[in-house]
């Protein structure tokens, strides 16, 4: 079974630079988060959606993060305009309600 | 709201040795409680998982933790370590209603000396 995919796995990119993580959930769940991971805050839950529907953005950042899921197999998350700060692991992760929430391979995003 | 705590950052076993990370939690009604594990470069793995029952859980590679309740506590166990068990280690907490938001732990890194 394919787990949860995320594109691109790495990315460099320059201060200013809009920038796009793509997430396909596994086929069935129907919640999808995105978290970011860094060396001083650890992992953080930025979004949570059920059923396509945001249900808690409480974590991201700031206006310049946002993300959108438009169908059930496929979710952004952007950054724009884009910062040194933003640099993170990026993860993806979905679930059944109620059930274990896998997580994917992560995007390493590098902002210079 | 939930919190987790993982009191070592860092942890040197031998190869061969025994192992326990330890997992504070805090949270107002029965916790979902999960281990992750994340070697270098790469996503995080479900190591096993606690929802209900029996409280000394089962999980890959051979890893087993110990849910206490009056602890608060989910450490995780390993009775003999291998190289290849090298890498951070999270612990973390999940409301058992609704979608599951999960809290982790600032991680421990375990080192495995030859």
């Amino acid at each position: 079974d394919a787990g949860v995919i995320q594109s691109p796995r790495h990315e460099v990119t320059e201060m200013g630079q809009e920038v796009t993580l793509r997430c396909k959930p596994i086929s069935g769940h129907n919640s999808l988060f995105w978290y970011r991971q860094t060396m001083m805050r650890g992992l953080e839950l930025l979004i949570y959606f059920n059923n396509n529907v945001p249900i808690d953005d409480s974590g991201m950042p700031e206006d310049r993060f946002s993300a959108k899921m438009p169908n059930a197999s496929f979710s952004t998350l952007k950054i724009q305009p884009s910062e040194p700060r933003d640099s993170a692991v990026y993860f993806c992760a979905s679930s059944f309600i109620g059930n274990t929430i896998y997580f994917g391979e992560g995007s390493w995003l590098t902002v210079v | 709201a939930q919190s987790v705590t993982q009191p070592d950052i860092h942890i040197t076993v031998s190869e061969g040795a025994s192992l326990e990370l330890r997992c504070n939690y805090s949270y107002g009604a029965t916790p979902y409680l999960f281990w992750y594990v994340q070697s270098p470069g790469q996503g995080l793995q479900l190591l096993l998982k606690y929802f209900s029952g029996d409280t000394l859980v089962q999980g890959i590679k051979g890893f087993e933790a110990e849910f206490k309740r009056s602890q608060s506590s989910f450490n995780l166990r390993k009775p003999s370590v291998h190289w290849s068990d090298a890498a951070e280690y999270f612990c973390a907490v999940g409301a058992v209603q609704g979608a599951q938001k999960l809290v982790f732990g600032q991680g421990t890194r375990l080192t495995i000396n030859p």
